[in-house]
């Protein structure tokens, strides 16, 4: 398994715009976890999904931000309008193993909205 | 709600041991876990320790568990430039999701060569 991995690595985008991010977990868990890594606030889980369902996204900043997660095999973050303010690294994060209590990450979707 | 607390900064001497120290407050947290981030880069999963053990030794990495205490540290043994980066602490707390982890704000460790 080649791990979680995250689309784009690295974005620049002006306000405004709408930004997608993506994630493909490993395969064999139906849990999926975004996270927001700033300087400020450090590691803020956004949301997380049990079986393609989301089941606690209190951790959504506010509406301009919204997560699916269509199948087991991928997830996408977005936000609309982006805003500057939302600059961060962005994470994915897939459980694996038989007990799915280890936890990976994957290398980040570093976003800056300028 | 949980919070995991760790001290931000250590400095130590290559071939020194380091050992970093978290704190958390959450008694039903099953798994705690290392992770470590090196610049520019993801979080690495080190290791991990079940909270009914209170040592777990991995190569250099030894780990040890204060349950009591909500006391969790990680000593790395002869430490290396390298080993310079981030490490952060996290708890899981069991869901229907898995673990959901809470984690410390990190401890960026220099080694001084």
């Amino acid at each position: 398994d080649a791990g979680v991995i995250q689309s784009p690595r690295h974005e620049v985008t002006e306000m405004g715009q709408e930004v997608t991010l993506r994630c493909k977990p490993i395969s064999g868990h139906n849990s999926l976890f975004w996270y927001r890594q700033t300087m400020m606030r450090g590691l803020e889980l956004l949301i997380y999904f049990n079986n393609n369902v989301p089941i606690d996204d209190s951790g959504m900043p506010e509406d301009r931000f919204s997560a699916k997660m269509p199948n087991a095999s991928f997830s996408t973050l977005k936000i609309q309008p982006s805003e500057p303010r939302d600059s961060a690294v962005y994470f994915c994060a897939s459980p694996a193993g038989t007990s799915g209590n280890t936890i990976y990450f994957g290398e980040g979707s570093w976003l800056t909205v300028v | 709600g949980e919070d995991v607390e760790q001290s931000l900064f250590l400095s130590v001497r290559e071939g020194d041991s380091s050992v970093i120290n978290c704190t958390y407050t959450d008694s039903s947290s099953t798994y705690l876990y290392w992770y470590k981030q090196e610049p520019g880069a993801g979080l690495q999963l080190l290791t991990y320790i079940f909270s009914n053990m209170d040592m777990k030794q991995d190569q250099r990495l030894t780990v040890l568990l204060n349950k009591k205490d909500k006391h969790l540290s990680l000593r790395i043994a002869d430490t290396q430039t390298g080993d310079s980066a981030i490490y952060f602490c996290a708890e899981g707390s069991p869901n229907n999701a898995g673990n959901m982890l809470t984690f410390g704000g990190g401890t960026r460790l220099m080694v001084k060569p």
